[in-house]
């Protein structure tokens, strides 16, 4: 069983609705990211937090708005979503952001969105 | 722009059929090169973190290997549960932090 846990692992919604994403580690890592993947396609990052503060956002549309409650937290909120939005919502933590293998993204089972 | 590349897209070998699959990268200022497999409808699972060009990794029947310009990932008699889409990261600095950027992928099919 992974130790990065998403729910839930699927969700429709529509395209006025409010929803959001949950992310949980419990490995003490201080670095966490959100990852999108489209069908066939490889993981594209979203945003990263590092010590529950956002360090990276990879330029992407307010309609996604991530959260960092506490360093074992992570959420992604949706609204206002575009059929484009569909596909895989992946989350993925680390020990850091430093060069040794502390850095290694360990990876939850993702949560399969579907924006009618 | 940093590029990650990986051929071949889709691979299909025999049972015992040994090969290599290929990562070529693009970036400045490479702070490690990552290897990960993923089964259909899951998160990518870590199999091997590579720093310097000449370093190798091995792993049952999986060895991975970096050079400047790329690496190589060998599968040797690879069985029919070796079926997944291999995929290589590469990690680089962003405005003082560092980044993960997936490749392509490659999706290997292992017939008995």
């Amino acid at each position: 069983d992974t130790e990065v846990t998403q729910t839930p692992k699927h969700l429709v919604m529509g395209m006025t609705n409010k929803k959001s994403l949950k992310c949980e580690q419990h490995m003490g890592h201080r670095a966490m990211y959100w990852y999108k993947q489209k069908a066939k396609k490889p993981p594209e990052l979203m945003f990263v937090y590092s010590y529950e503060k956002l360090s990276i956002n990879e330029s992407v549309p307010s309609r996604f708005s991530p959260e960092c409650p506490n360093s074992s937290l992570l959420n992604l909120h949706l609204h206002a979503l575009q059929p484009e939005d569909s596909a895989l919502y992946l989350c993925a933590s680390s020990q850091g952001q430093g060069r040794s293998g502390a850095n290694v993204l360990t990876f939850g089972a993702g949560s399969r969105l579907t924006v009618l | 722009e940093d590029q990650v590349t990986q051929s071949p897209e889709a691979l299909r070998l025999q049972e015992g059929e040994s090969s290599s699959l290929n990562c070529s990268y693009t970036v400045s200022g490479l702070r490690g090169l990552f290897w990960y497999r993923q089964d259909p409808g899951k998160g990518p699972e870590f199999l091997f973190t590579l720093y310097s060009a000449g370093e190798e990794k091995e792993k049952e029947r999986l060895k991975a290997t970096l050079t400047k310009k790329e690496s190589f990932l060998h599968i040797t008699a690879p069985k029919p549960e070796d079926s997944a889409t291999y995929l290589c990261a590469v990690r680089v600095n962003s405005g003082g932090y560092q980044k993960v950027t997936f490749g392509t992928g490659t999706k290997l099919q292992v017939i008995p």
